[in-house]
């Protein structure tokens, strides 16, 4: 059973382009969370989604990023109009169906976007 | 989810146990206690969490003081390997669906 996979490991992007993220969470798990790591920082909590629902967004910016978890494929970090302030290593973590006593998330390796 | 206070740093002989202390005073009733790890620049990884009785796995023991107000997580016989930084995260835990609030942790150094 493979592990939650996030590609690409590396984006290098100029400011102002968009930055596309994907994450194709472990097989049969219709959660995903997605965390940023800026550089010498801890993880923080951006937003977490089910299958065709963003059910917690309160730890996203405002403006220019965005989520997605379609029906069918991976899910989607966005980053338009990227600044170098968006150089961090984001990372993308998994979990099952609801089931009481666990509640485990299984993480990714991460992608790690560098903005010149 | 309850704040939970960890020592910025700790270290540990190599074959050593390796004990890691958390507080988390303010935890409720059905808030569990789970410890993660991060190795440089890795993606977190699991590594075991309880509620009120002690827990051990293949890669460490969790124990939970009586009243539930700390915890202490035990690497029986630390290795290299094991140089991380360590969290602890205080959460309600009964269903999946929610997310975890990662802290400052605690770097834990292991030494030849």
């Amino acid at each position: 059973n493979a592990g939650v996979m996030q590609n690409p490991r590396h984006l290098v992007r100029r400011r102002g382009q968009e930055a596309r993220l994907r994450c194709s969470p472990m097989k049969g798990h219709s959660h995903v969370y997605w965390y940023r790591q800026l550089p010498e920082e801890g993880l923080k909590f951006m937003v977490y989604l089910q299958k065709e629902n963003i059910i917690d967004e309160s730890g996203m910016p405002k403006e220019r990023f965005s989520a997605e978890f379609p029906k069918e494929g991976p899910s989607i970090l966005r980053i338009q109009q990227v600044v170098r302030g968006d150089s961090a290593a984001y990372f993308c973590a998994s979990s099952p169906p609801v089931r009481r006593g666990t509640g485990e998330l299984f993480f990714g390796e991460g992608s790690r976007l560098t903005v010149l | 989810d309850a704040k939970t206070t960890q020592p910025p740093s700790m270290d540990c002989a190599e074959g050593r146990a390796a004990n890691l202390p958390c507080n988390h005073s303010t935890i409720s009733g059905n808030e569990y206690v789970y410890w993660y790890r991060q190795i440089h620049s890795q993606g977190p990884q699991y590594i075991i969490h309880g509620l009120k009785n002690n827990e051990t796995n293949e890669m460490a023991s969790l124990i939970i003081t009586e009243d539930r107000k700390s915890s202490t997580l035990i690497l029986p016989h630390a290795t290299l390997r094991d140089t991380a930084v360590y969290y602890c995260i205080v959460r309600v835990a009964e269903t999946s669906g929610s997310r975890l609030t990662f802290g400052e942790g605690t770097q834990l150094t292991v030494n030849p």
